[in-house]
């Protein structure tokens, strides 16, 4: 099993433009998680899912859209790019909505 | 205010020395997980904690669930450089129903 994963490891915008962070699972987590981790903040989370089809905001979601048509991705979209949005995201799964969280790699995005 | 405090927010010592991590707040949880995440990667679980003065050794790390459910502690004896990197604690319940809520972490750089 490849466990949680993440596409892509790194990436760098200039303000204004737009992506997609891909986050794909083969573990059967019925629910999943966007973070942001920045220096002295811990982990942040964005939005989050508690099955396929639905989507929850976190504690920062402002400037992000997340999107989940399939129980095993789980989709971060940046329409605007900011600076403020540069950092590393996690991705994360789990079982159950309290129970231990699986990450993956993370994706660095610098923006411009 | 974060609802998890954790200290001391750097930690430098020497291999062989002992030390100790906390994570206070002032809500009650249901459970509390300690999770490791080394550079360049996602956090693990170490271990989860449920019920009030619980302790729960691995190997030469031993953690403790305050009586009141509303701390604990991270004591690690005889550091090793293998157990550099930074440690996160998180809570369930309370304030964090339905989802868990990370501290903001202690850096730990054990040198040889």
């Amino acid at each position: 099993n490849a466990g949680v994963t993440q596409t892509p490891k790194f990436r760098v915008l200039k303000t204004g433009q737009s992506m997609t962070l891909l986050c794909a699972q083969d573990m059967n987590h019925e629910y999943m998680y966007w973070y942001r981790q920045d220096p002295g903040m811990g982990l942040r989370l964005i939005h989050y899912s508690v099955g396929e089809g639905t989507t929850a905001k976190g504690e920062v979601p402002d400037g992000y859209n997340v999107s989940r048509l399939k129980k095993q991705n789980f989709l971060l979209g940046l329409e605007s790019a900011a600076p403020s949005q540069t950092s590393v995201y996690f991705c994360a799964g789990s079982d159950w909505r309290e129970g231990t969280q699986y990450f993956g790699p993370g994706t660095r995005l610098l923006v411009l | 205010t974060q609802l998890l405090e954790q200290s001391p927010q750097f930690l430098s010592i020497q291999e062989g020395e002992n030390l100790t991590v906390y994570c206070n707040s002032s809500s009650v949880f249901s459970s509390l997980q300690w999770y490791r995440q080394e550079p360049g990667e996602g956090p693990v679980l170490l271990v989860t904690v449920v019920t009030g003065g619980e302790v729960k050794k691995l190997k030469r790390l031993t953690f403790q669930f305050g009586d009141a459910r509303k701390d604990s502690s991270l004591h690690i004896t005889a550091a090793q450089p293998g157990d550099t990197g930074l440690y996160l604690c998180a809570v369930a319940g309370g304030t964090s129903y339905g989802k868990l809520t990370f501290g903001q972490g202690t850096i730990l750089t054990v040198h040889p």
